[in-house]
């Protein structure tokens, strides 16, 4: 069974402000994807990025990064310049390029102080 | 619609009691998916449908828990007997690709709270 691990409950960063989450994984499949997906208030999961295993380069979009280390099965999700409007849960995900259904982590809460 | 509506936004009832969420998808997008996300966790798969059919109901707790997609479109999650421990936020979500690295497009969920 696949696992996905978030080991910060909780982080607080300053606006405009770069923080890094963390998330690792547990899978035996060499091909998979890997997401991470923001929840703010209104519960609503949106998909923030995206991440191939087979792709080498990591994913950005925008404010968003990853860093994606495929051999130590982790999978961090970097946010610069950070705004209010960050605040939320953040999710980290995983899916076998077989499968359909996304196994999430427990979350991170994202604190934005002024 | 442009996005995936969920109903009831809130739904208290009385354990014991039969409840019905239901769910809208995207226009166009086959693939629909059920998942429960108790206090603290993250969402849990319980159930994905490809059309009409019940591709897979692994996630599915017990037999209190069916959902149906009579039409392919709209999909209804029924609840019997329901018991304090069914409190939490299930959510719907719909793909057009479901494999892969398709994107799934949440609704905001129904928050179902058993007294």
């Amino acid at each position: 069974a696949q696992t996905v691990t978030q080991s910060q409950p909780e982080m607080s960063v300053q606006e405009a402000e770069t923080v890094t989450l963390s998330c690792t994984y547990d899978t035996s499949e060499s091909d998979y994807y890997l997401f991470w997906y923001k929840q703010p208030p209104s519960r609503q999961m949106i998909l923030v990025i995206r991440q191939e295993a087979y792709k080498q380069q990591n994913a950005t979009e925008n404010r968003f990064s990853v860093n994606f280390q495929k051999a130590a099965k982790s999978f961090s999700l970097k946010i610069s310049d950070s705004q209010l409007g960050d605040a939320a849960m953040y999710f980290c995900a995983y899916k076998t390029n077989s499968g359909y259904a996304l196994n999430f982590g427990k979350g991170t809460s994202l604190l934005v102080t002024p | 619609g442009a996005g995936v509506s969920q109903t009831p936004s809130n739904k208290v009832t009385e354990k014991g009691k039969y409840v019905e969420l239901r769910c809208d998808p995207i226009s166009g997008h086959t693939a629909l998916y059920w998942y429960r996300q108790s206090l603290g966790q993250g969402p849990e798969f319980l159930i994905y449908f490809q059309g009409t059919g019940a591709a897979d109901d692994s996630g599915l707790p017990n037999d209190r828990f069916f959902a149906v997609r009579p039409e392919g479109s709209v999909s209804t999650l029924k609840i019997q007997r329901t018991e304090r421990g069914d409190s939490a936020v299930y959510l719907c979500a719909s793909s057009l690709i479901p494999r892969g690295a398709g994107e799934l497009f949440f609704g905001e969920g129904s928050r179902l709270t058993v007294l």
